[in-house]
């Protein structure tokens, strides 16, 4: 079974700051990805990064890092230079081996944590 | 990144009738899409995967009768809330993704209200 933990409901940072939103997951798979996605007030859900379990390095989209350590089974978002528009749910995702590709892909996520950006 | 539709984004409806919300990827063939509900403040919550031309595969709990799905073509997956009862109000998204791709891309949502 896949698991995904998000322990933190709710986290502040002033605009311009860097935060880091937790993720740990669990697995008995050799393979598998990780995913982080933001989801506005607005509902819809804009996928974020992604880190296959083989990837050597972290992975890095813009203001966006994750920060993997496969050991700890933990895949931090970090984010960087805080804006108010980053704003919102953000949800760590992950998809199993057995659910890599074709009609088989199944995302489990965790439960979210509710980022809030003060001026 | 690849673009996916679904409309209506909020649709009220009476208990006892039924809704169709769809799904549609603009610019690719998405050869498998899926759908979830998501309650406030909750996760999302997978009901059902379906191929293109073939019958949705559904997780446990959900119910296949209430919660119709068809994916008729490459480009449109429809979710249809049969006799909606006020407990079926929620929000539905749905995903698509081609074969290949990594990542899954989701529509809007459609906030669903059964008074």
């Amino acid at each position: 079974a896949q698991k995904i933990t998000q322990t933190q409901p709710g986290m502040f940072v002033q605009e311009k700051e860097a935060v880091t939103l937790d993720c740990t997951y669990d697995t008995s798979d050799q393979s598998y990805g990780l995913f982080w996605y933001k989801q506005p007030s607005s509902g819809e859900m804009i996928f974020l990064i992604y880190q296959g379990s083989y990837d050597e390095q972290n992975a890095t989209e813009g203001r966006y890092s994750l920060n993997f350590q496969k050991a700890r089974k933990s895949a931090n978002l970090v984010i960087s230079a805080s804006q108010l528009g980053d704003s919102a749910m953000y949800f760590c995702a992950m998809r199993g081996e057995k659910y890599s590709g074709g009609s088989n892909y199944k995302l489990t996520f965790g439960k979210g944590t509710l980022l809030t950006v003060n001026p | 990144g690849a673009v996916v539709s679904q409309h209506p984004s909020r649709v009220i409806c009476k208990s006892g009738t039924s809704v169709k919300i769809e799904c549609r990827s603009l610019d690719f063939q998405a050869t498998t899409m899926f759908w979830y509900r998501q309650f406030p403040k909750k996760s999302l919550m997978l009901m059902a995967t379906s191929n293109e031309g073939s019958k949705a595969t559904y997780e446990q709990g959900v119910e296949k009768d209430k919660f119709l799905i068809n994916h008729a073509s490459l480009t449109l997956s429809t979710l249809t809330v049969t006799s909606a009862h006020p407990e079926d109000s929620s929000f539905y998204i749905c995903s698509a993704k081609r074969y290949r791709d990594t990542e899954a891309f989701f529509g809007q949502g459609t906030r669903l209200t059964v008074v």
